[in-house]
Formats: structure tokens, C-alpha cells, sequence
């Protein structure tokens, strides 16, 4: 099965920095890759996906890109702001194979000092 | 702005005791999943549920899970002799296919003393 592994697990940035958070997976067929906020003692949000046809996707001060090839996407953050501050999940899927649930990773608590 | 909703919010069991989770996912979705995060770790996924049956299982999702959508807008997860392990917050999530967006309810706290 699919396993995806992030790191760092703890990142703590000065407001304004960028911060950048990297997966790598294990299923070369996997296709779907989102990523998820949480904050503390809610639910997972959607903040950005990419697809595997595509190598970069941007909203905002939000990017992410996508190396097939290396089998690794990352979350680039910009301009960080307080509400930034957040436990960050990256998961990966592969929407043909019959696998429907998807692999998230370990997460990474991102901490935006003022 | 639609959204998954779950009830409870918070569920205290004794070891033993049968348990059922329920959830309203949105509602022109088609998939329907269960997943569980037990307290500071990953998400976990247990099973997706598409057209009336499941689709997919994982490893956590023994026999003494099931689940169920016994209406037009219910999708239930039952646990049937409930562990100390299986103390965790469990997400319900909806989406339209495979390749969308997971929409997560609020999560219910299980606590199995």
C-alpha cells in the first residue's frame, strides 16, 4: 500500500517568512494529492490539491508542487501570518487503482512566531 | 455553505459496549468514508462506501467495524465490542468522485473507559 512520509514534524517560522513543508510517497501510481489544515480540536480543511498531470499549482500566498518523477510534492506558504498556525497533513491517493481512502502523513505543526 | 455533520460530538463508552457513530454527509455526494485520528497522530483511513457497499477497507477496519447507510441520508459506523484502543476521534468525510475534494465533518470524540 501507499505510505507517505512529512517532515519536518515541527516548523516554526517568524511571521512574514515563508515556510515549506515536503512528503514523499511510495505509490508511483498514486494521482490525487491534497493538503489539509487543522487546527487544534477541529476538523481537517482542504487547502490546496494537485493532480499528477500538473507540476505546480498556486492560491494565493498558497503553492504546490508536484515532482513525479522523485515521487515528492511540497507546500510552499508565503508571507506567513498567525492563522497560519496549524497542524498541516499532506496525503496522497490513487483514484484509478481502486484505492479510494487517502494516505495521509504524520503531519507537521507549524508555528508562526509573531 | 454545505457541510458533513456528525453526532455525536463526543461519545463515552465502557470497554465491551457496542458503539454507532453516525453522519450526514453532503448531500449530491457519492462516496462516503470513515476515518479515525487517534489523539496527536495521523489520519487514519478505514473504509469508503459507494453505492450501497463498501469499496474499500483498510487493515484497522476489522470485523468488528461496520457500516451502514440505512436511509437517504445517513451513513452510520458501528463498532461492535468496543476496545480501549479504539479511542480516537473518528472524521466522517463525503466527496463527489475519487478525485475531488474529501470534505471532513467535525469529528466525534470516542472515549472507551
Amino acid at each position: 500500500g501507499e505510505n507517505v512520509e512529512q517532515h519536518p514534524s515541527t516548523l516554526s517560522v517568524q511571521e512574514g517568512d515563508s515556510a515549506v513543508i515536503k512528503c514523499t510517497y511510495s505509490d508511483s501510481a498514486s494521482n490525487y494529492f491534497p493538503w489539509y489544515k487543522q487546527e487544534l480540536g477541529k476538523r481537517p480543511q482542504l487547502i490546496i490539491d494537485i493532480r499528477s498531470n500538473v507540476g505546480e499549482k498556486k492560491d494565493q500566498r498558497i503553492a504546490v508542487t508536484l515532482n513525479k518523477t522523485a515521487k515528492h510534492f511540497s507546500l510552499h506558504i508565503t508571507e506567513t501570518q498567525p492563522e497560519d498556525s496549524a497542524v498541516y497533513f499532506c496525503a496522497a491517493r490513487n483514484s484509478g487503482g481502486g484505492a479510494d481512502g487517502l494516505t495521509f502523513g504524520k503531519g507537521t505543526h507549524l508555528i508562526i512566531q509573531p | 455553505e454545505p457541510e458533513v455533520t456528525q453526532t455525536p460530538s463526543h461519545q463515552v463508552t465502557q470497554m465491551g459496549q457496542e458503539v454507532i457513530l453516525r453522519c450526514v454527509p453532503i448531500s449530491n455526494h457519492l462516496y462516503f468514508y470513515w476515518y479515525r485520528q487517534i489523539l496527536g497522530q495521523k489520519v487514519e483511513f478505514l473504509v469508503s462506501f459507494y453505492n450501497n457497499e463498501i469499496s474499500e477497507k483498510s487493515e484497522i477496519f476489522d470485523d468488528q467495524f461496520s457500516v451502514e447507510r440505512p436511509d437517504g441520508s445517513n451513513f452510520t459506523l458501528k463498532i461492535r465490542s468496543t476496545k480501549l484502543e479504539d479511542s480516537a476521534m473518528y472524521f466522517c468525510a463525503s466527496s463527489v468522485g475519487l478525485s475531488h475534494e474529501a470534505f471532513f465533518g467535525q469529528g466525534t470524540r470516542l472515549t472507551v473507559v
